[in-house]
């Protein structure tokens, strides 16, 4: 069956560094692949998506790009904020009409300032 | 405009018991899935609608948990006879239409406590 592996957590980091959070996946067909934020105490908002290979998706100055031949998204930020500290999901929904999306667990950012 | 809306936002019951958790999905959003998020199995899907056609709900975890949607628009997630492995957030996410390209808009979950 489809899976989403991350990075185990918590990352740490000091305001400005640049981050990396690393996603692998596994699909049988070819996958819609999606960052999730959660912020403390709030629920989940999709931060960026890329839809096919060499896609890159974008949003808040992070960045990835589906990468089929290693069937990576990692998450890439240039320089981290406190504002960014969260937890982080990655997550992919399959081709077959309808988009149930599968989660990896999460990985937490913790930016000290 | 408004997101997707759950109650109870928090929710303490003992074992045993039975709970209703409500989701109002985005108004016009014919797709709603519920999720659960728990320690150390991450987010689980539970039950997806699509307009008025049948749910896929393969991701249920037991009989005990059942899932409505009224009218297409407001879903009721029934957990009949509690059990403390039901601690979790239940999540609940709608989107315009089903397919691939469709982000999912998340509510902000009912944190449901087993005594």
């Amino acid at each position: 069956g489809d899976s989403v592996t991350q990075m185990e957590g918590p990352v740490t980091l000091s305001e400005e560094a640049f981050l990396t959070i690393n996603c692998t996946y596994t699909a049988t067909g070819y996958p819609s692949l999606f960052w999730y934020v959660q912020y403390p105490g709030e629920g989940l908002q999709l931060l960026l998506k890329a839809t096919k290979a060499d896609d890159k998706g974008s949003n808040k100055g992070f960045e990835a790009t589906y990468r089929k031949e290693t069937t990576s998204f990692h998450l890439e930020k240039g320089s981290v904020q406190v504002s960014d500290s969260a937890v982080y999901f990655c997550a992919l929904s399959e081709t077959r009409g309808y988009s149930t999306l599968t989660f990896g667990k999460g990985t937490m950012l913790l930016v000290s300032p | 405009g408004a997101g997707v809306s759950q109650s109870p936002s928090n929710k303490v019951t003992e074992k045993g018991k039975d709970v209703e958790l409500r989701c109002d999905p985005i108004s016009g959003h014919t797709a709603l899935y519920w999720y659960r998020q728990s320690l150390g199995q991450g987010l689980e899907f539970l039950i997806y609608f699509q307009g008025n056609s049948a749910p896929d709900k393969s991701g249920l975890p037991s009989d005990r948990f059942s899932a409505e949607r009224t009218g297409g628009s407001v879903s009721t997630l029934t957990i009949q006879r509690t059990q403390q492995e039901d601690s979790a957030v239940y999540l609940c996410a709608s989107s315009p239409q089903a397919g691939d390209n469709q982000p999912q808009h998340f509510g902000d979950g009912t944190r449901l406590s087993i005594l």
